[in-house]
């Protein structure tokens, strides 16, 4: 298996202009989670899907951030507008069930807004 | 709500030596624990994984110990080499929730 799925790696973007970042996760995983790590907060959730349906947004820090997950292969998280204050890297994770079973994490997208 | 707290922040050892890296959380009541790395630049790569039920879990030079009761794991790593320096991060569970996360252990093997 290719593992968790991430693009792209690298985004540099102005600000105001909407950012896409993309994930596929594991086949066979239901469970599929969007992190941002920074220095000064580490790895913070922004939301979780079980089985294609957004489960816990609570995460999400602002309006202008929006994740969908339309298949079980497929997941965005949009940012629009974006603002400096998001660069962060960005990852994507999967597992067979929330929060029973070993995560496995992408790559991540290194976001960085100007 | 639930809080896991990683001390040290940061660590360097010289090559050899075994170490010790704490973890411990707020809420006594969870599903389980694992521990990760991560690698500059990279995503983070599960290393282990503790049921509450159980006392410890080993994979080659490490092992990992649960203590439900006083809120606290430990990651053992022997025989410290350069390619054990990452940071290591402690990440906690109550079950159909989301894994809470420390903020992570740098640390530097030395050769």
């Amino acid at each position: 298996d290719a593992g968790v799925i991430q693009s792209p790696r690298h985004e540099v973007t102005e600000m105001g202009q909407e950012v896409t970042l993309r994930c596929k996760p594991i086949s066979g995983h239901n469970s599929l989670f969007w992190y941002r790590q920074t220095m000064m907060r580490g790895l913070e959730l922004l939301i979780y899907f079980n089985n294609n349906v957004p489960i816990d947004d609570s995460g999400m820090p602002e309006d202008r951030f929006s994740a969908k997950m339309p298949n079980a292969s497929f997941s965005t998280l949009k940012i629009q507008p974006s603002e400096p204050r998001d660069s962060a890297v960005y990852f994507c994770a999967s597992s067979l069930a929330s929060g029973t079973d070993t995560q496995y994490f992408g790559p991540g997208t290194r976001l960085t807004v100007l | 709500k639930q809080e896991v707290t990683q001390i040290p922040a940061a660590l360097s050892v010289p090559e050899g030596e075994n170490l010790v890296l704490n973890c411990s959380f707020t809420d006594s009541a969870i599903y389980n624990l694992q521990w990760f790395r991560q690698d500059p630049g990279k995503g983070l790569t599960s290393l282990l994984l503790i049921q509450s039920s159980q006392r410890e879990q080993t994979s080659g030079r490490l092992n990992a110990s649960l203590d439900k009761s006083s809120g606290r794991s430990t990651l053992y790593i022997a025989a410290s080499q350069p390619g054990d320096s990452a940071t290591y991060l402690c990440a906690v569970s109550a079950g159909n929730t989301p894994l809470v996360f420390g903020k992570g252990t740098r640390l530097s093997v030395i050769a």
